[in-house]
């Protein structure tokens, strides 16, 4: 069955770069997905990654995915206090006729000053 | 208003109440889904809809019943909830059921 798996924290310093990893199981998954959550707050699309594609930049954010070994990573550049949030990586498996998303236990991302 | 809204952000109930969550998408899309985040595990779905027609109901207990009257509008009717039904309920909409789906801010929900 899919599953998809993430570490648990990272603490970084502002100003630093932040990545934050996943791996999942899917291999036929067609878009893999880098959703934020900040406290009180829903899911926030930040990006995500047709699987046949290597790498996607959007500003700070860079994806990079490693099909052989099913990783995905979500790098941050110049991290800011306002980034300090849960991040959830999601992989997508066609089910039933839609695409069903299934979700990492998500990483608290904590952005010191 | 943009994006996906969901009322009331938060409820407290008795487990013999009976509530209803709802949700409303100004994007213009055409599927729906249901989701709980219970702490310390991944998100579950529950439900999906698709041009108001339901397309997945994953093993939820009866005592949940969605209604989705178009398709900008999906609620979520609760009676008789368990205490192990508080969790966070997320809405989201997409444009249609394979495309990337974007989520309101959720109803927190505690049962009593």
């Amino acid at each position: 069955g899919e599953d998809v798996e993430q570490s648990l924290f990272l603490s970084v310093r502002e100003g630093d770069s932040s990545v934050i990893n996943c791996t999942y199981t899917d291999s036929s998954s067609t878009y893999l997905y880098w959703y934020k959550q900040e406290p009180g707050a829903g899911l926030q699309l930040l990006t995500y990654i047709f699987s046949n594609m290597d790498m996607k930049q959007d500003q700070r954010l860079t994806v990079l995915l490693n099909k052989k070994d099913k990783h995905l990573s979500l790098r941050i550049a110049d991290t800011q206090t306002g980034d300090s949030a849960i991040y959830f990586c999601a992989e997508s498996a066609d089910h039933t006729g839609f695409q069903k998303l299934v979700f990492g236990t998500g990483t608290r991302l904590l952005v010191s000053p | 208003e943009t994006g996906v809204t969901q009322t009331p952000r938060h409820l407290v109930m008795g487990m013999t109440n009976k509530k209803s969550l709802k949700c409303e998408q100004h994007l213009g899309h055409n599927a729906m889904y249901w989701y709980k985040q219970s702490a310390k595990k991944p998100l579950e779905l529950m439900f999906v809809y698709s041009l108001e027609e339901r397309v997945e109901n994953n093993s939820v207990p009866s005592r949940f019943s969605p209604e989705c009257p178009n398709s900008s509008h999906l609620f979520l009717h609760l009676h008789t909830l368990q205490p192990e039904d508080s969790a966070l309920y997320l809405c989201a909409s997409s444009q249609d059921r394979n495309q990337p789906q974007h989520f309101g801010d959720g109803t927190r929900l505690s049962i009593l």
